[in-house]
């Protein structure tokens, strides 16, 4: 267990309002993910960070923005919600980019747009 | 670009008989190569890994796994199935020269018949 939690577990909003997803570890990991989960697409990254201040986009960044101001924190927003981005929502971290290093899962986030 | 297929989203196999579970990749130059497993409600969590060495990789739960680098596979097996084993599998692959994405598989949900 790498120590990850997301807040909140669940939430509801309506479309069109601004989410803001959080992720906390405490095992000091470089690498920090967000993935959304959807049935028939698996796991999909959204955005993934390499250091405090250092990200980059994943296969589905379109909608969703990212911060990591410190080392223990990635924080995911989306802007302004709409019902397709209605998803279970997973943050992962990792020691390093190299050798095939594990990533860590924390517990899921579950969001739903009205 | 890297890729991988889980052949079948489903999959069903009764208590005590083999599980097979189809993972392969697509890449110029073998990739390395995960199984996570997800429980309901859950976040991923490792089975088993390979970066490099023995190709016959053993994981937790008595999972095992084979690379294959001529058929391009890492199919994950279980000699015997136990009704605790039900749950969601997603194999992964990270590029060996990029290896700061992993990239999962749609998934495949495992159900034991008793």
């Amino acid at each position: 267990d790498a120590g990850i939690t997301q807040s909140p577990r669940h939430k509801v909003t309506e479309t069109g309002t601004p989410v803001t997803l959080r992720c906390h570890q405490t095992e000091n990991h470089r690498y920090m993910y967000w993935y959304r989960q959807d049935p028939g697409h698996g796991l999909r990254l959204i955005h993934y960070s390499y250091g405090v201040k250092d990200t980059d986009k994943g296969e589905v960044s379109d909608g969703y923005s990212v911060s990591r101001s410190k080392t223990e924190d990635f924080l995911l927003t989306l802007e302004s919600a709409t019902s397709s981005q209605t998803s279970v929502y997973f943050c992962a971290t990792r020691t390093s980019g190299g050798f095939g290093e594990t990533q860590y899962f924390g517990p899921g986030t579950r969001l739903l747009v009205l | 670009a890297q890729s991988v297929t889980q052949l079948g989203s489903h999959v069903s196999v009764s208590e005590g008989a083999l599980v097979l579970l189809r993972c392969n990749y697509s890449s110029s130059v073998p990739p390395y190569l995960f199984w996570y497993v997800q429980y309901p409600n859950q976040g991923l969590q490792l089975l088993l890994k390979y970066t490099t060495g023995a190709t016959l990789v053993k994981g937790i739960n008595g999972f095992e796994a084979e690379f294959k680098k001529s058929e391009t596979s890492f199919h994950l097996t279980k000699p015997s199935a136990h009704m605790s084993d039900a749950a969601e599998y997603f194999c992964a692959v990270s590029d060996r020269d990029r290896d700061d994405k992993i990239i999962f598989g749609k998934g495949t949900r495992l159900h034991i018949l008793p």
